[in-house]
C-alpha cells in the first residue's frame, strides 16, 4: 500500500542550526502538508504546498521556514534558524485533490539543544 | 476561525466493550468535513473515518461509527467490540469544504487517549 515517507525519524539539531527534513509523499498525489505536534500540545497545521507553491500556510509558518519540492519525489522543509521552541514531531501529508483526506507520515521528531 | 474541542483527556475501555469519544467544534461554515484520526504509540496519525457534513447518514467503517449532529455541532466516534490495538490517541479534526486553494488545512482537537484494558 503506498504511504509517505519520511526521513529521518529523529533529528537532533543545534539552537541556531538549520535543518532540513524530508518527505516522501504519495506518488500520484497532487497536495502536499507540513504539520507539528508540540509534545502534549495538539497537531498544528504549517503549510500546504500544490502546483510548486505555496497555498496556504499559517501564523506559525514565518520567514524562518520555508518549502520546497526540489524534484519530482521529495517534499521539504526547512528550519533557517533553529530555536528551542521548534521541538516538535513534524508530520508530512499528502492528498490526492484537495477535497480527498490526507495521508500522513511516521513524522520526524526534531530535537532542538 | 473553526476550533475543535475534545473535552476527554483521557478514556478507557474494556477489551470487547464499547466506547465513545466526544468532539465538539465551532464553526460559521454549512460545509465542511469532520475526521477522526488514531494516533497509536508509533505517532504515526492514521485516519480512521470521515465524515461529510452535508450527509445526513453517519459514517461506518467496520467497528468505528460517528454520532454526527450538525445542528448541536458534535462529532462523536464510537468504537464497539474494543480491541487491545485501538489503544491510542484519538484526534477529531475539522476541515473547511474546498473553495479554490482555501481550506486545506485540518483544524485537530487536543485528542484523547484511550487505553484498552484487557
Amino acid at each position: 500500500e503506498p504511504e509517505v515517507t519520511q526521513t529521518p525519524s529523529h533529528q537532533v539539531t543545534q539552537m541556531g542550526q538549520e535543518v532540513i527534513l524530508r518527505c516522501v509523499p504519495i506518488s500520484n498525489h497532487l497536495y502536499f502538508y507540513w504539520y507539528r505536534q508540540i509534545l502534549g500540545q495538539k497537531v498544528e497545521f504549517l503549510v500546504s504546498f500544490y502546483n510548486n507553491e505555496i497555498s496556504e500556510k499559517s501564523e506559525i509558518f514565518d520567514d524562518q521556514f520555508s518549502v520546497e519540492r526540489p524534484d519530482g519525489s521529495n517534499f521539504t522543509l526547512k528550519i533557517r534558524s533553529t530555536k528551542l521552541e521548534d521541538s516538535a514531531m513534524y508530520f508530512c501529508a499528502s492528498s490526492l485533490r484537495l477535497n480527498t483526506e490526507a495521508f500522513f507520515g511516521q513524522g520526524t521528531r526534531l530535537t532542538v539543544v | 476561525a473553526q476550533t475543535v474541542t475534545q473535552s476527554q483527556p483521557e478514556m478507557s475501555v474494556q477489551e470487547a466493550e464499547t466506547v465513545t469519544l466526544s468532539c465538539t467544534y465551532d464553526t460559521s461554515e454549512s460545509d465542511y468535513y469532520l475526521f477522526w484520526y488514531k494516533q497509536p504509540p508509533s505517532r504515526q496519525m492514521i485516519l480512521v473515518i470521515r465524515q461529510e457534513a452535508y450527509k445526513q447518514q453517519n459514517a461506518t467503517e467496520n467497528r468505528f461509527s460517528v454520532n454526527f449532529q450538525k445542528a448541536a455541532k458534535s462529532f462523536s466516534l464510537k468504537i464497539s467490540d474494543s480491541q487491545l490495538g485501538d489503544a491510542a490517541m484519538y484526534f477529531c479534526a475539522y476541515r473547511s469544504e474546498v473553495l479554490e486553494t482555501s481550506g486545506s488545512r485540518l483544524t485537530f482537537g487536543e485528542g484523547t487517549q484511550l487505553t484498552v484494558n484487557p
